[in-house]
């Protein structure tokens, strides 16, 4: 069952906008994780957010929680050609990790 | 120099064969998990272990086995059984059950 979505499904922007992705979920979570994974490569764990913390910060990264709409998001700040690649959220659900099916986002130069 | 390894990166089987994806951490991380992704899609948990000699099934299990006979070592068995196993195939570990999580490069599988 699917529990975190994200929206849009693609994104394309120019180096040095922001990009802001969105992560919605159905049901009461301890965590929730972003992950980014390059084109054909394993997934690399960006940040993790509690259920009890609203915003939380790592260099160009901004990820904000509200447990009140079941929703999440992921800022990237002054981005890079380096930042494309494709974004994961994935929320705990008690005995499981469940991802979404992803932003992909393409910066161009 | 600690990590996740997965091996072969590339992996052509044909009908009615099973084969192994092998998957070694050396993180001293409890848990580990099989996930498989299909193109466009997210990540489909298959099996997961949270301790040595104990494995648990995730959502799509069925046509597959592991084992956890080491703490570094979650070999994934793809049987004759999965009616579909062309997909990419990533390992992962992590230091609590579902927490941050390490992951592998993946294995691509394709049956012929």
């Amino acid at each position: 069952s699917q529990q975190g979505e994200e929206d849009p499904q693609a994104l394309s922007i120019q180096e040095g906008e922001n990009a802001t992705m969105n992560c919605s979920y159905k049901t009461s979570i301890n965590n929730l994780q972003w992950y980014r994974q390059n084109s054909g490569r394993g997934l690399v764990h960006l940040i993790l957010i509690r259920s009890n913390e609203r915003e939380k910060h790592s260099g160009r990264l901004r990820v904000t929680l509200d447990t009140s709409k079941k929703s999440s998001s992921l800022l990237i700040t002054a981005s890079r050609a380096a930042d494309t690649a494709s974004y994961f959220c994935a929320t705990d659900n008690t005995d499981k990790l469940i991802f979404g099916t992803g932003t992909r986002l393409q910066v161009f130069p | 120099d600690g990590g996740i390894t997965q091996s072969p990166k590339y992996l052509f089987r044909k009908e009615g064969q099973n084969v192994t994806l092998s998957c070694e951490q050396n993180l001293n991380h409890d848990a580990m998990y099989w996930y498989r992704q299909d193109p466009g899609q997210g990540l489909r948990l298959i099996y997961y272990s949270q301790i040595v000699n104990d494995f648990q099934k995730g959502d799509i299990a069925e046509g597959y086995s592991v084992s956890r006979e080491k703490k570094e070592s979650f070999p994934l068995t793809v049987t004759s059984a999965q009616k579909n196993p062309t997909a990419f195939y990533l390992c992962a570990s992590s230091i609590i059950i579902f927490d941050e999580q390490f992951f592998g490069p993946g294995t691509r599988l394709t049956v012929l």
